[in-house]
């Protein structure tokens, strides 16, 4: 699965859009990109994937660049209770073996009131 | 509550005791998998279960580490003589779809192991 990069940490006044990169250059044509939140002490919770198109749910949007080689999470109005881990992962089409996520370190969102 | 359980949430264990930890998932939900959390990193891969099969172990990192899934339901992690670096949050996520499908895997809140 292809490594992903993204900031250590951000910040976002409390009612502001969020906008969180990642870079994903190596990634490959089945691969998905999936966005996954941790609130200290809790279980990762899911939060939006996609392939190529865009997506949106009541959580979040999901901007892929074109190339597929970057995307962005954007929460459109920030609130407290979005500080938290936010990673982003990789992964290819699902099988027996490899199916798992590598997480990796994340970006620390803190939303300022 | 729905969602995956895990017990017990906090754990301390003197050096070279074992300990068994356990994952209720999400009923139905046919792949199960454990990740090791240390402080400050992301969750890593440990293994994985379709039903009662362990499929993938390759994450396990050693000997120590023992898991099993014996109905396809609960499953528990067992380490055995455990050391101060098996300290950290335990993790199972657990999944509809075979292999994890492609969706989201629901994640219990961890079991936080703390060797002494």
């Amino acid at each position: 699965d292809a490594k992903t990069t993204q900031p250590p940490s951000m910040d976002c006044a409390e009612g502001r859009a969020a906008n969180l990169p990642c870079n994903h250059s190596t990634i490959s044509g089945n691969e998905y990109v999936y966005w996954y939140r941790q609130i200290h002490s809790q279980g990762p919770q899911y939060i939006i994937h996609g392939l190529k198109n865009n997506e949106t749910n009541e959580m979040a949007s999901l901007i892929i660049t074109e190339d597929r080689k970057s995307s962005t999470l954007i929460l459109p109005h920030a609130t407290l209770r979005d500080t938290a881990v936010y990673y982003c992962i990789v992964r290819g089409a699902p099988s027996n073996t490899g199916n798992q996520f590598y997480f990796g370190t994340g970006t620390s969102l803190t939303v300022i009131p | 509550g729905a969602g995956v359980s895990q017990s017990p949430r906090y754990k301390v264990a003197k050096r070279g005791q074992d300990v068994a930890l356990r994952c209720d998932p999400i009923s139905g939900h046919v792949s199960l998998f454990w990740y090791q959390q240390a402080l400050g990193q992301g969750p890593e891969f440990l293994t994985y279960f379709q039903n009662e099969a362990q499929l993938d172990k390759s994450g396990l990192p050693s000997d120590r580490f023992f898991a099993e899934r014996p109905e396809g339901s609960v499953s528990t992690l067992k380490i055995q003589r455990t050391q101060q670096e098996d300290s950290a949050v335990y993790l199972c996520a657990s999944s509809l779809r075979l292999a994890g499908g492609v969706g989201e895997q629901f994640f219990g809140p961890g079991t936080r192991l703390t060797v002494l």
